[in-house]
């Protein structure tokens, strides 16, 4: 069965510091994809990232960036320069059985970014 | 443009009582999605159609909850005789290919 674990449930910094969010995973899927969203207070899911496993390049957009390293299960998840407006929780995430549609999450991680 | 729109926004019911949870998706997305979201978790899928054709319901809960979506647009989840474990946000999402755009969810809380 597919499992993501994100192991930090609250990370505090102070606005200008860089953070990174830690996300591991578990599928027997030989191809899938990997899922980042943002949940601010508002309560909506706001989708970041979708990842091919099959691409395991950095990715970059603006002050965002993820590193997958499939050889640990790992698809990290930096802020560079913390706003904010960064503060929300967010889950990272893995479809399972197959689909593209069935995503299980992990619990989240809140961050806080203080002024 | 309007994204997904879900009513009411907070609902508190007694224990016991029916419930009915709207979901508005967006204007011409096929696929439309619910998940319930306890305090302090993730998400966890319920449901999801294609147009009105329910395709999976394997994460529903139990036999009181039903979800439906009779003209392929807006889509309902009901819970009936509801139990306090159904407090959650239900969160629903639709899209026209890959990931989903959500909307802000019902906050249901049973007393």
């Amino acid at each position: 069965a597919q499992k993501v674990t994100q192991a930090q449930t609250e990370i505090s910094v102070v606005e200008k510091e860089d953070v990174t969010l830690d996300c591991v995973y578990e599928t027997r899927d030989t191809t899938y994809y990997l899922f980042w969203y943002k949940q601010p207070p508002s309560g909506e899911l706001v989708f970041l990232i979708r990842r091919n496993s099959f691409d395991e390049q950095n990715e970059i957009s603006g002050r965002y960036s993820w590193n997958f390293q499939k050889s640990t299960s790992s698809f990290n998840f930096t802020i560079t320069a913390s706003q904010v407006v960064d503060s929300a929780v967010y889950f990272c995430a893995l479809p399972s059985g197959g689909s593209n549609y069935k995503l299980t999450f992990g619990k989240g991680t809140l961050l806080t970014v203080n002024p | 443009g309007a994204g997904v729109s879900q009513s009411p926004r907070y609902k508190v019911a007694k224990r016991g009582q029916d419930v009915a949870l709207r979901c508005d998706p967006i204007s011409g997305h096929v696929s439309l999605f619910w998940y319930q979201q306890a305090l302090g978790q993730g998400p966890e899928f319920l449901t999801y159609f294609q147009n009105e054709a329910q395709l999976d319901k394997s994460g529903l809960p139990s036999d009181r909850f039903f979800a439906e979506r009779p003209e392929g647009s807006v889509s309902t989840l009901k819970i009936q005789r509801t139990q306090q474990e159904d407090s959650a946000v239900y969160l629903c999402a639709s899209s026209l290919e890959g990931e989903g755009d959500f909307g802000p969810g019902t906050r249901l809380t049973v007393t």
